[in-house]
């Protein structure tokens, strides 16, 4: 069974402040990604990456940063906090699935920033 | 730029029936469709896909329709049930793994 965890349930930060978001997955997945959830936006995807110490822009990387020094380890970092960074935070690992690759997400990280 | 687009944010529809849930795109470069069900505090589950080559398919109560000339998707549970409340996310395989999602819809199952 895939298991992605993520550090935290809820957080609140205060702006300015530095965040860092941990993903961790157990099944030695290459590919690993980050989401935002707002409501009526869906699911927008951040960074991703394919490898250790690889990163790939996604849709809304302003404002944001990762890291991937292990394989089973993605993080997310907020480099100075704003408050139009309140928001559902989702990560996802992906595997080969049929010949596609399905993503499989974390529980999902809410994050307040006062 | 919404590609991925699910126009009724939200669906309730009696136990038993059919539910069937919508979603348009606008990339006709596309080639693969997913599905996932989100509860509230945890992460979307998915739920099941179609390759731009099929115009259906099916698992057990769920079932995929491709209409690619409309540029349209559907997904259909039939019957429904009270653990089919859920938020539903219609996605789309944009190359490289990415995936793009659409808004999603609260589906809401009346006993």
């Amino acid at each position: 069974d895939v298991k992605v965890t993520q550090s935290s349930r809820y957080l609140v930060k205060r702006t300015g402040e530095k965040v860092f978001l941990e993903c961790v997955q157990d099944m030695d997945h290459e590919n690993m990604f980050w989401y935002r959830q707002d409501p009526g936006l869906g699911l927008r995807l951040i960074y991703f990456s394919y490898d250790v110490k690889m990163k790939e822009k996604g849709d809304i990387p302003e404002g944001y940063s990762v890291s991937r020094e292990k394989k089973e380890r993605f993080s997310l970092i907020l480099e100075s906090a704003s408050t139009n960074q309140t928001s559902m935070y989702l990560c996802a690992s992906s595997v080969p699935l049929a010949g596609v690759y399905t993503q499989y997400f974390g529980p999902g990280t809410r994050l307040t920033v006062l | 730029d919404q590609q991925v687009k699910q126009n009724s944010p939200s669906l309730s529809v009696q136990e038993g029936r059919i539910s069937i849930l919508n979603c348009d795109y606008t990339n006709s470069m596309f080639d693969y469709f997913l599905w996932y069900k989100k509860y509230p505090a945890e992460g979307p589950t998915f739920l099941i896909s179609i390759s731009s080559i099929k115009d259906k398919n099916e698992d057990g109560r769920f079932t995929v329709f491709l209409n690619k000339s409309a540029k349209h998707l559907s997904l259909h549970i039939v019957p429904s049930q009270p653990g089919d409340s859920a938020v539903y996310f219609c996605a789309a395989d944009q190359g490289a793994q990415k995936l793009v999602f659409g808004q999603g819809t609260r589906l809401t199952i009346n006993p």
